[in-house]
């Protein structure tokens, strides 16, 4: 119930390409669903963040597209670029309440973009 | 600029021999929380003050206990590592318990 599935576990992308990665929950009382990137020795930093009452937020080459009915959402890298190479992890929370298992993340994802 | 800030960055302690890591932040959030991330997992949450309360994750050892003097101050207390504790510790911080958490760099534990 309070797991996020995350795919694929690792990307390889060419430069200039679009990266995609999903993500799914099951517990519908999740209202808010953020992305962290991370680089290796880091802390996880806030990427972007979407609210289940729309269907997409887009901040410069990263997109976010939700689906409430399937659950799902996912982030788009446009234009990917070398610097983009980052381990991604979704998350799922409850608003106000994020605690424990109200905050989860996803298994997370290993981004490779090749130059 | 706001900041969380964690100190050391790099911790090398021995097999049972007590360390503590420490978090401290500028954001003036109430929230303040400690994760625990092995190589190429996720952050799993050991517990989190709301306030000066304190909340412990079920599964959390006893091995593993927080202090929070104040709210821009918390310390990650291990009273006998062990070698399976060797991990990326990691500070965040939230207001109110807001769906957005603010990480700290880490502290890299090593146990010899």
């Amino acid at each position: 119930q309070q797991q996020v599935k995350q795919s694929p576990q690792s990307l390889i992308v060419q430069k200039g390409g679009i990266s995609i990665i999903n993500c799914a929950y099951e517990n519908t009382a999740f209202d808010y669903f953020p992305w962290y990137q991370q680089f290796p020795g880091k802390g996880p930093a806030l990427l972007i963040a979407i609210r289940p009452d729309v269907s997409e937020k887009k901040e410069g080459r990263f997109t976010i597209s939700f689906n409430k009915s399937a659950k799902q959402f996912s982030l788009h890298i446009m234009d990917s670029q070398p610097g983009d190479s980052a381990t991604y992890f979704c998350a799922a929370t409850i608003n106000r309440d994020n605690y424990g298992q109200n905050f989860v993340f996803g298994p997370g994802t290993r981004l490779s973009v090749l130059p | 600029d706001a900041m969380v800030i964690q100190n050391p960055r790099y911790q090398v302690t021995q097999f049972g021999k007590p360390v503590t890591l420490s978090c401290s932040q500028t954001l003036n959030h109430n929230v303040m929380y400690w994760y625990q991330q092995k190589s190429s997992q996720a952050p799993k949450l050991l517990f989190h003050y709301y306030d000066k309360d304190f909340n412990n994750e079920a599964d959390t050892p006893d091995n593993f206990q927080s202090r929070r003097p104040n709210t821009s101050f918390c310390f990650l207390d291990i009273r006998s590592p062990g070698l399976g504790d060797a991990a990326m510790y990691l500070c965040a911080t939230s207001r109110d318990g807001g769906g957005e958490q603010y990480f700290g760099p880490g502290t890299r534990l090593t146990v010899t």
